[in-house]
């Protein structure tokens, strides 16, 4: 089974600084996706960025990129430029890619709290 | 821009009634999901629901729990006997695919807070 780990429990950023948010996953597969979802007090769920495992260049959206490691099986997360807005709770998620199968579903890490000081 | 919508955002239960959580996926997505938070913890799936019937379940989906399609477009959870421990945040989800260009991206709802006393 995929397991998804985010060892930082919280992180704490100074407003305009740059942040970065670790995950590791575990899979034997060789095509899958991964995700950063953030999820504000809310608790929407809110996709920030995604990562297609075949393609070799980072994903970014934005202030918001990834730094993906295929081999080292590492996804994380850099936010740039930290705004008040970005504290929240942030969620890796990791889908394998198995056709057009509705049985995958999404296995989360267990997130990181992220705190932006002014 | 299209979206996932759930009611009630907050239900409050009592200890063995039956609820019914409602979810209105993206009118053209074709699968849909279950997903579960307890306060403070992950994320975890529930179910996957595609052409009218369960694709995949996880352990937590027990006999307690059914969904249904019921029309075109209601996606419902029911939880027959409702326990303390079902108290968590409920979350939706729906996903297109079933096109060339397969999408894996799942949209969420906004969750229905579900507290059972």
């Amino acid at each position: 089974a995929q397991t998804v780990t985010q060892s930082q429990p919280e992180m704490s950023v100074q407003e305009a600084e740059t942040v970065t948010l670790s995950c590791t996953y575990d899979t034997s597969e060789s095509d899958y996706y991964l995700f950063w979802y953030k999820q504000p007090p809310s608790r929407q769920m809110i996709l920030v960025i995604r990562q297609e495992a075949y393609k070799q260049q980072n994903a970014t959206e934005n202030r918001f990129s990834v730094n993906f490691q295929k081999a080292a099986k590492s996804f994380s997360l850099k936010i740039s430029d930290s705004q008040l807005g970005d504290a929240a709770m942030y969620f890796c998620a990791y889908i394998q890619e198995v056709g057009d199968q509705a049985g995958n579903m999404l296995t989360f890490g267990g997130g990181t709290r992220l705190m932006v000081k002014p | 821009e299209p979206e996932v919508t759930q009611t009630p955002s907050h239900q409050v239960t009592q200890m063995g009634q039956e609820v019914i959580l409602r979810c209105v996926p993206i009118s053209n997505h074709l699968y849909f999901y279950w997903y579960r938070q307890i306060l403070g913890q992950k994320v975890e799936f529930l179910v996957s629901f595609y052409n009218n019937e369960i694709s995949e379940k996880s352990e937590i989906f027990d006999d307690q729990f059914s969904v249904e399609r019921p029309d075109g477009s209601n996606f419902t959870l029911k939880i027959r006997s409702t326990k303390l421990e079902d108290s968590a945040m409920y979350f939706c989800a729906s996903r297109e695919g079933a096109s060339f260009h397969y999408s894996y991206e799942q949209y969420f709802g906004p969750g229905t807070r579900l507290t059972v006393t």
